[in-house]
């Protein structure tokens, strides 16, 4: 069973402009949510994270919102550069789990072009 | 800081073969996770110990096994290979399993090939 979606394989993006990266999730249980990079041949790299007490993060070029009623978030990434090309994985857990188990969705490709 | 190692990076085992892939966390993480990555799909949860105790395994059969030792690295065993074991195989560590820093940081990973 998905319970991290990510509906959307792949993103093609203008540099300088704007990237939008979706995900849902099903189970209402989780609150702490993530987003990883990945490039190939490399291990996921961690971008950036939101608890569920929250609705927005921000660090630097990228911001994770939270919108828990539709049990969706978004990564913003401005502005996109060249260099964010990558997979990126939303993934999400249950903080009062003793098992810190990360479901992940199947990953956005983005592509950054000139 | 180093961060998650993880050995051999690449491994080409035949059917019905035993693999052992080795994971060392970072300093100071004492949570080591496994997860199994096949192409285009994300990560796949595996195993999670937590001061060398076993605490969670995900839906795979019991070819796989997993253990921590006492400096807190990690061994991943998979007996009689089967084709559809090919994948990359994730090692992921955090400070604890659950409150605090829960951010998992994943290694670069081993990639198995079973032919």
């Amino acid at each position: 069973d998905q319970q991290v979606k990510q509906n959307s394989p792949s993103l093609s993006v203008q540099e300088g402009r704007i990237s939008i990266l979706n995900c849902d999730y099903t189970n209402s249980m989780f609150d702490y949510f993530l987003w990883y990079k990945k490039y190939p041949a490399e291990g996921p790299t961690f971008l950036i994270s939101i608890s569920s007490i929250k609705d927005k993060n921000e660090d630097g070029r990228f911001t994770v919102f939270l919108n828990k009623s539709a049990k969706h978030l978004s990564l913003h990434i401005v502005p996109s550069q060249p260099g964010d090309s990558a997979v990126y994985f939303c993934a999400a857990s249950n903080r009062g789990s003793t098992l810190g188990r990360l479901y992940f969705g199947r990953g956005t490709q983005l592509t950054v072009w000139p | 800081d180093a961060g998650v190692t993880q050995s051999p990076t690449h491994l080409i085992k035949t059917r019905g073969q035993h693999v052992t892939l080795r994971c060392s966390p970072i300093s100071g993480h004492k949570s080591v996770s496994w997860y199994q990555q096949v192409l285009g799909q994300g990560p796949q949860f595996i195993f999670q110990y937590y001061e060398k105790e076993e605490r969670g395994r995900g839906n795979f059969p019991d070819r796989f096994s997993a253990r921590q030792f006492p400096n807190y690295s990690s061994e991943l065993n998979v007996n009689a290979l089967l084709l559809g074991d090919s994948a990359l195989y994730l090692c992921a560590s955090s400070f604890s399993t659950s409150g605090g820093t829960d951010t998992q940081y994943f290694g670069p990973g081993t990639r198995l090939t079973v032919l």
